[in-house]
């Protein structure tokens, strides 16, 4: 079974301040992908940022980039620059590149982290 | 524009009853997924189907029914044999390069 971890719960931070958001994962797959998505208190789910696991090149959004590391298994989201309309929960998510067939398709979610921008 | 529309945006539910979710999409999407979202969890797989007149179960599919007869629409059934039913639901189908497109979701309450 595949996992995601997110252990901050929450953050706060001022705006144009930078902020940095934890994900980890566990899975037995070698390709899958990976995807931070925001959820503002409108519960829209947007997503912000995919990677694939065989890039070693850490994907970069605008004020958005992740921090890919395979071998830890751990896949950070780095905001820039950040601004008020940032204000949301952040989900860190987990998909299989095909579906191998032993567990079911679709993405796995982290528990998610509520980030507040401060003004 | 194309996107996910789900409907209705608030429903009530009394106890014993069937209520249905519905969720369209007109981006010729094959894969469709129903996700529920607890407060302070993350959202957990309830159904998905890969392509028309098929569906598999997800990880808490007890207590709720799909059906896939059209490529756009993938409506949910919350059964009465649902227990806890009040939460946050999310459709969703699946793009290209994996990601997932989701609607605005409806928020069912029991009464």
């Amino acid at each position: 079974a595949q996992t995601v971890t997110q252990s901050q719960p929450e953050m706060s931070v001022q705006e144009a301040e930078t902020v940095t958001l934890s994900c980890t994962y566990d899975t037995s797959e070698n390709n899958y992908y990976l995807f931070w998505y925001k959820q503002p208190p409108s519960r829209q789910m947007i997503l912000v940022i995919r990677q694939e696991a065989y890039k070693q090149q850490n994907a970069t959004e605008n004020r958005f980039s992740v921090n890919f590391q395979k071998a830890a298994k751990s896949f950070s989201l780095k905001i820039s620059d950040s601004q008020l309309g940032d204000t949301a929960m952040y989900f860190c998510a987990l998909r299989h590149s095909q579906y191998s067939g032993g567990g079911a398709d679709g993405l796995t979610f982290g528990k998610g982290t509520h980030l507040i921008i401060q003004p | 524009d194309g996107g996910i529309t789900q409907s209705p945006k608030y429903l009530f539910r009394k106890e014993g009853q069937n209520v249905t979710l519905s969720c369209e999409q007109n981006l010729n999407h094959d894969a469709m997924y129903w996700y529920r979202q607890d407060p302070g969890q993350g959202l957990r797989l309830i159904y998905y189907s890969q392509i028309v007149n098929d569906f598999q179960k997800g990880d808490i599919a007890e207590g709720y029914s799909v059906s896939r007869e059209k490529k756009e629409s993938f409506p949910l059934t919350v059964t009465s044999a649902q227990k806890n039913p009040t939460a946050f639901y999310l459709c969703a189908s699946r793009g290209r390069a994996g990601e997932a497109f989701f609607g605005q979701g409806t928020r069912l309450t029991v009464v």
